[in-house]
């Protein structure tokens, strides 16, 4: 079962920012916030991932609420190739247990 | 560099036949994970190697499943018998990953569209 909740869909204008949000609310203090994205017919990107801090890169950003229930993708200037099922995944930080458990993922398009 | 291959890209057999999926993972990446993702879904968990030993299995389906990696790189799926509802995208990723280490992404392959007819 996945542990995350996602808007099934949403829509974003090409150059705005895109903000994808995650409700994880059962989240434990070990576990990790991963997101990925999936564009059409390719298999899934790594895009960034978080513990508690937000955190930046050349992608995206990624904004983690205080409580750690939820958080946010925040691609700052989304083109039309951003346009993907994105998927917000949370997975211990350690341990054995290495499988990803996917939900359905938030079908974001960028639209001109 | 090169990415996560997966081969062939496209696989259509008849129900009944035997099917096996190719993964070249990317060099040196110990970990190895075998997925299944029905139209419409998101992937789901089939098995798990860490070099040449495959240390979860719980997602595969039946018996009819069998995954292999014998010289810890390339990995092989084999559905045997396949069946209609084997139809799926069966995705390969690798990572850097080492038991009991903390996470490293998961990167994937392309997938393998399987259909049974």
């Amino acid at each position: 079962d996945a542990k995350t909740t996602q808007p099934p869909s949403m829509d974003c204008a090409e150059g705005r920012a895109a903000n994808l949000p995650c409700n994880h609310s059962t989240i434990s203090g070990n576990e990790y916030v991963y997101w990925y994205r999936q564009i059409h017919s390719q298999g899934p990107q790594y895009i960034i991932h978080g513990l508690k801090n937000n955190e930046t890169n050349e992608m995206a950003s990624l904004i983690i609420t205080e409580d750690r229930k939820s958080s946010t993708l925040i691609l700052p200037h989304a083109t039309l190739r951003d346009t993907a099922v994105y998927y917000c995944i949370v997975i211990l930080a350690a341990g054995n247990n290495r499988k990803l458990i996917w939900g359905l993922g938030t079908s974001l398009a960028v639209n001109p | 560099g090169a990415g996560v291959s997966q081969s062939p890209r496209y696989k259509v057999a008849k129900r009944g036949q035997d099917v096996a999926l190719r993964c070249d993972p990317i060099s040196g990446h110990v970990s190895l994970f075998w997925y299944q993702q029905a139209l419409g879904q998101g992937p789901e968990f089939l098995t798990y190697f860490q070099n040449e030993a495959q240390l979860d299995k719980s997602g595969l389906p039946s018996d009819r499943f069998f995954a292999e990696r014998p010289e810890g790189s390339v990995s092989t799926l084999k559905i045997q018998r396949t069946q209609q509802e084997d139809s799926a995208v069966y995705l390969c990723a690798s990572s850097l990953m080492r038991q009991g280490a903390l996470l490293q992404p998961q990167h994937f392959g392309d997938g393998t569209r399987l259909s049974i007819l």
